[in-house]
């Protein structure tokens, strides 16, 4: 069975500051997927990372991807009131058909 | 180009009924799979369909099944419902296998009382 740890589960910081999440597992993914999710929402995907060691920036949000297709992180510099949100790593199966998700990040930026 | 819509939104049932939930994929999408989300947790795989075949299930009894139709929307049955059973499910649809990522529906809040 595969399983991502996601850390930390809460998180609550001012507005301005700089946060890393983390996303940890034992097991091999054929690709991550960081996803962020609004109350009485579904999770709505901000990247997806396939080749480790890969870096992908969206403006202020920078994911890496681990050498070893094990681990992710997810790293958002000044954050903002807007960046509030459940924050979701999934790791895509290797045979294309499943994403296991990680515990969530609970994040609250405040003014 | 439109979403993924689930319907519907929210549903109250009671503890041994069955209940059926819909979904329509994201236009052009013929992968379809299906997530259970508890409270406070990360949303966990039900099973997915795949040009109208089941292609992976997850750690769930055989009384949660699927169908995937032609146009690739799908449904999905509970039968025997149990109280443990009330979380959000969520629809995702997909282009193909592999890499390209989810599109999620809103999702069916359900409720077993």
């Amino acid at each position: 069975t595969q399983l991502l740890e996601q850390s930390p589960q809460f998180l609550s910081i001012q507005e301005g500051e700089n946060l890393t999440v983390y996303c940890n597992s034992s097991s091999v993914f054929s690709s991550l997927q960081w996803y962020r999710q609004e109350p009485g929402e579904g999770p709505v995907l901000l990247v997806t990372v396939v080749t480790g060691g890969e870096v992908k920036k969206l403006k202020r949000l920078t994911f890496q991807f681990g050498d070893a297709r094990k681990d992710s992180s997810l790293h958002i510099t000044a954050a903002q009131p807007g960046d509030t949100g459940l924050y979701l790593c999934a790791g895509e199966s290797n045979a294309g058909n499943m994403l296991t998700f990680g515990g969530g990040t609970r994040l609250m930026v405040k003014p | 180009e439109t979403g993924v819509t689930q319907s519907p939104t929210h549903l109250i049932k009671t503890r041994g009924q069955q209940v059926t939930l819909r979904c329509s994929s994201q236009s052009g999408h013929n992968t379809v799979s299906w997530y259970q989300q508890a409270l406070g947790q990360g949303p966990q795989f039900i099973f997915q369909y795949y040009r109208e075949e089941e292609n992976g299930r997850g750690n769930f009894p055989p009384r949660f099944s699927g169908l995937q139709f032609p146009n690739y929307s799908s449904e999905l049955n509970v039968n025997a419902l149990e109280l443990d059973d009330s979380a959000l499910y969520l629809c995702a649809s997909s282009l193909e296998l592999w890499g390209g990522g989810y599109t999620f529906g809103s999702g069916t809040r359900l409720t077993v009382v």
